[in-house]
């Protein structure tokens, strides 16, 4: 079956690192986003990309980069880790019906 | 921003009961969708409704939208202890081309058995 993993799903990390949270989907799906979610905001878009060599920033995207090189796989970075960049980060596909597919999330805390 | 906006924020109902939530959202959209997240899990699609439609229905689940009020409802009818989880609305701009959902914070739903 069809599915959209995200690794690793729990990381601990410093301020100052660079970090860089895997997601790869199975959907053959040509959209991919990134979202945080904390409490009180719900879920923000941070990048997406609409297929291979695209990206976009999204409403949150100070601090984070993704790059697409195949269909598969949007990985985001965290250039330089801040501790206002703790949250619990959800990647996600779509092709044209619209509906988003989620990851099981990974939550990051950077102390 | 966020562009679609829960009420109430949390609803608490007996199991057999019907629960009601409600999303505002602000600019004109190409449609709404609704999704489930259980405690510590990814979001799960529930249905969409087109800005063209009014009222979708999906097993249990009732859906309305009221584009000149911009809103819209999620009923879950017969409610199930299983039906507990946050509830978020997320609507899909006008904009050609643009696949982006702006999601609301949610309304957390606790059915008691």
């Amino acid at each position: 079956d069809a599915e959209i993993t995200q690794s690793p799903r729990h990381k601990i990390t410093e301020t100052g690192r660079q970090v860089t949270l895997a997601c790869h989907q199975t959907w053959n799906h040509n959209n991919m986003f990134w979202y945080r979610q904390d409490l009180g905001h719900g879920l923000r878009l941070i990048h997406y990309s609409y297929g291979v060599q695209d990206t976009n920033k999204g409403e949150v995207s100070d601090g984070y980069s993704v790059s697409r090189s195949n269909t598969e796989d949007l990985p985001l970075t965290l250039e330089s880790a801040a501790s206002s960049q703790t949250s619990v980060y959800f990647c996600a596909s779509s092709d044209r019906t619209d509906t988003q597919y989620f990851g099981p999330g990974t939550r990051l805390t950077v102390l | 921003s966020q562009q679609g906006e829960e009420d109430p924020q949390a609803l608490s109902i007996q199991e057999g009961e019907n629960a009601t939530m409600n999303c505002s959202y602000k600019t004109s959209i190409n449609n709404l969708q609704w999704y489930r997240q259980n405690s510590g899990r990814g979001l799960v699609h529930l249905i969409l409704i087109r800005s063209n439609e009014r009222e979708k229905h999906s097993g249990r689940l009732r859906v309305t939208l009221d584009t000149s009020k911009k809103s819209s409802s999620l009923l879950i009818t017969a409610s199930r202890a299983a039906d507990t989880a946050s509830y978020f609305c997320a609507t899909r701009g006008s904009g050609a081309g643009s696949y982006q959902l702006t999601f609301g914070k949610g309304t957390k739903l606790s059915v008691i058995p």
